[in-house]
């Protein structure tokens, strides 16, 4: 059974740094892409990133570029996102999700992660 | 950026009625168009992918067609479990886009 199972909910204060994790079972994992989706307060999905695991291969949407850094560790099949410096606006909940190249698509999804960045 | 504008951002409906959303690119995007259904405090979940195929284990009376810039959604008959909020999603080129909603309210 493919799962993809996000870390727990964070509440930090702006300026610190955060890391959420994704991991990801029942499938190999080098051999999807996987995203990042963000999802503030009471608002839409905002495509964020994907990374491709088997090599590292990432790309950000103009939007987030700089903002976050998204990358991989294959031997544990573990996705991350991460912030260097949060801020107040960066409070949302944020999904992993599993990529299929083969009908361009999310198939699998995390539960989610919540991120409040609040003084 | 490819923009993707859906319509109606929001629609009231009554059990078995049929309702329709509509999802516009900005450019075209081929079949590389999938629909997603979330409900509050879930994460979202995948109804139809290119276009018009439909995902194991969604109910038939989801469905979906079009191509190049202009796709639709249609329900045939809502059911109770139908009422949520849903996205379009380009896959086309980066960044991979969203529609920006329609949420689906009972009447």
């Amino acid at each position: 059974e493919v799962q993809l199972v996000q870390s727990g909910a964070e509440v930090k204060k702006p300026g610190e740094s955060l890391k959420i994790s994704c991991k990801g079972s029942g499938y190999s994992f080098t051999s999807y892409w996987i995203g990042w989706v963000r999802q503030m307060p009471g608002k839409g999905l905002e495509w964020m990133g994907i990374i491709y695991p088997g090599d590292s291969d990432t790309r950000y949407s103009p939007s987030f570029q700089g903002q976050v850094t998204i990358s991989a560790d294959k031997s544990i099949s573990t996705a991350y996102l991460q912030w260097s410096s949060l801020k107040a606006s960066d409070t949302a909940m944020y999904y992993c999700a599993r990529f299929t190249d083969y009908s361009n698509y999310f198939d699998f999804w995390g539960q989610g992660t919540l991120v409040t960045v609040s003084s | 950026d490819i923009q993707m504008t859906q319509s109606p951002s929001s629609v009231s409906a009554s059990v078995g009625d049929r309702v329709t959303i509509t999802c516009r690119a900005s450019q075209g995007i081929s079949s590389w168009l999938a629909w997603y259904q979330q409900k509050p405090g879930k994460a979202p979940k995948v109804l139809i992918y290119a276009a018009s195929s439909l995902q194991s284990g969604v109910p038939s009376r989801f469905s979906g067609s079009g191509s190049g810039t202009d796709f639709t959604l249609t329900i045939s008959s809502l059911q109770p479990e139908d009422f949520a909020t849903y996205y379009c999603q380009q896959a086309n080129s980066f960044p991979y886009t969203f529609g920006q909603g329609t949420k689906l309210e009972i009447k």
